[in-house]
């Protein structure tokens, strides 16, 4: 069974704080890695992917991949309260058919 | 630019009553459609997927089925809902291996 983790939170941090989010992954042939954000009651949107180890940087957020270690991290830099919900790590080996959903991690960025 | 609309937003049904939830994208041709479920507190489970007409390949053996009978149409369909079929129904588009485009969700109650 093919799996990707996260802790649930939630995650608080103070405005202009870095977030730091976290998703683990257990297949070594995952290819491509996605980060989506999912405010309540709305559908996720896609603010990051990344396919090579190292760091791909948009902007206010940094998502960091180490295949070595099936890890990958998205950093978010200068927290806003809009930043505020929840962080679905996503993961896919087969060029797109079958990507594989972590449960998500909730965000409060504090005012 | 491409869009992708899904109905209805909210929707409340009696246990043992059919299912047709409906998406359409525009703007593009052929491309992957993709059914998911979202359970309260959970990840996103895949259910359907099709890269073209009549095409859909099953990931949960479940009482649901989708069709497609227009390249830019994907239908998710049940004769009869169990109650565990409440969730928030996603349908998303792609057309390569670079994330997702998702519509707004349904939201069904099976009641």
């Amino acid at each position: 069974q093919k799996e990707v983790e996260q802790n649930s939170g939630p995650l608080s941090v103070p405005e202009g704080a870095i977030a730091s989010l976290n998703c683990t992954y257990s297949d070594r042939g995952s290819q491509s890695f996605f980060w989506y954000r999912q405010y309540s009651g709305k559908s996720p949107e896609l603010i990051m992917f990344i396919y090579s180890n190292g760091d791909k940087e948009d902007g206010r957020f940094t998502a960091q991949l180490n295949k070595a270690s099936q890890y990958v991290s998205l950093l978010i830099r200068d927290s806003q309260p809009s930043d505020s919900a929840t962080y679905l790590c996503a993961v896919d080996h087969t060029g797109g058919f079958k990507t594989i959903f972590g449960a998500g991690t909730r965000l409060f960025v504090k005012a | 630019s491409q869009t992708i609309h899904q109905w209805p937003a909210t929707l409340v049904q009696p246990v043992g009553s059919p299912l047709s939830l409906e998406c359409t994208v525009e703007g593009t041709s052929n491309p992957n459609l993709y059914w998911y479920r979202q359970a309260a507190g959970r990840g996103l489970q895949l259910l359907f997927y099709s890269v073209g007409i009549g095409q859909i390949s099953s990931e949960v053996p479940q009482n649901l089925s989708a069709s497609r009978p227009q390249d830019r149409q994907f239908i998710l369909s049940s004769k009869k809902l169990l109650l565990s079929d409440s969730g928030f129904y996603l349908c998303a588009w792609s057309e390569a291996a670079d994330g997702y485009t998702f519509g707004s969700g349904t939201r069904l109650t099976v009641v």
